[in-house]
């Protein structure tokens, strides 16, 4: 079974611009999560979407958003970039069943912004 | 406000020795407890997880002790290897809403020496 997909790995931006990520979760996983992971903050959650509604969202401001597709793939997308933003950001696929809440990684996509 | 507190920050131990890592938790709402490695470069995967109707779950050189009046619960990694190095996180979700999210503690730099 393919893992979760995320692209692209590397992103440079400039400060000011937008950004969206993608990610493909695992096949038949119909939640899908996004973190944020930095040095100092760790990892913090950002939202989650499941069956295409954002059912849970962190505390970042609302230059970051998301949105998912009726095949459960998923897109986030932050506006006006700032220098704090450049982050790992991660995307994370669960089956969500009775008893199963196991959340499964992908690699990754580093946005720095310049 | 931060939910799951994990130490050491870091840890060296030999090989072959046991390395411990701790974390409490404060939300008497959490009910699945993950561990998660994650090498240089890679997304987060899942080692083991445990949830408060055990004291303890093994999986090979890893073992979870979870102390549920205390608010605590730990990784052994038993027989450390130099490939056990990593960065480790321990994270805490309350499965039973529809609000699902993992609340990570800070992470726990693991060096193993040969």
């Amino acid at each position: 079974k393919a893992g979760v997909t995320q692209t692209p790995r590397y992103l440079i931006k400039t400060r000011g611009q937008q950004v969206t990520l993608s990610c493909s979760p695992i096949s038949g996983h119909r939640s899908v999560s996004w973190y944020q992971q930095t040095p100092g903050q760790g990892l913090q959650f950002l939202f989650e979407y499941f069956s295409e509604t954002q059912r849970n969202k962190g505390n970042f401001p609302g230059r970051f958003s998301g949105r998912q597709f009726s095949n459960s793939r998923s897109e986030m997308n932050v506006s006006t970039l700032e220098l704090g933003d450049s982050a790992l950001y991660l995307c994370a696929s669960s089956p969500i069943t009775a008893g199963n809440t196991e959340a499964f990684f992908g690699q990754g996509t580093r946005l720095t912004v310049v | 406000q931060q939910q799951v507190k994990q130490s050491p920050q870091s840890l060296i131990v030999q090989k072959g020795g046991i390395s411990i890592i701790n974390c409490a938790y404060e939300n008497t709402a959490f009910d699945y407890f993950p561990w998660y490695q994650q090498f240089p470069g890679k997304g987060p995967a899942l080692l083991i997880a445990i949830r408060p109707d055990v004291s303890e779950k093994k999986e090979g050189r890893f073992t979870i002790s979870f102390n549920k009046s205390a608010k605590q619960f730990s990784l052994h990694i038993m027989d450390s290897q130099p490939g056990d190095s990593a960065t480790y996180f321990c994270a805490a979700s309350d499965s039973g809403g529809s609000n699902y999210k993992l609340t990570f503690g800070k992470g726990t730099l693991l060096t193993v020496n040969p």
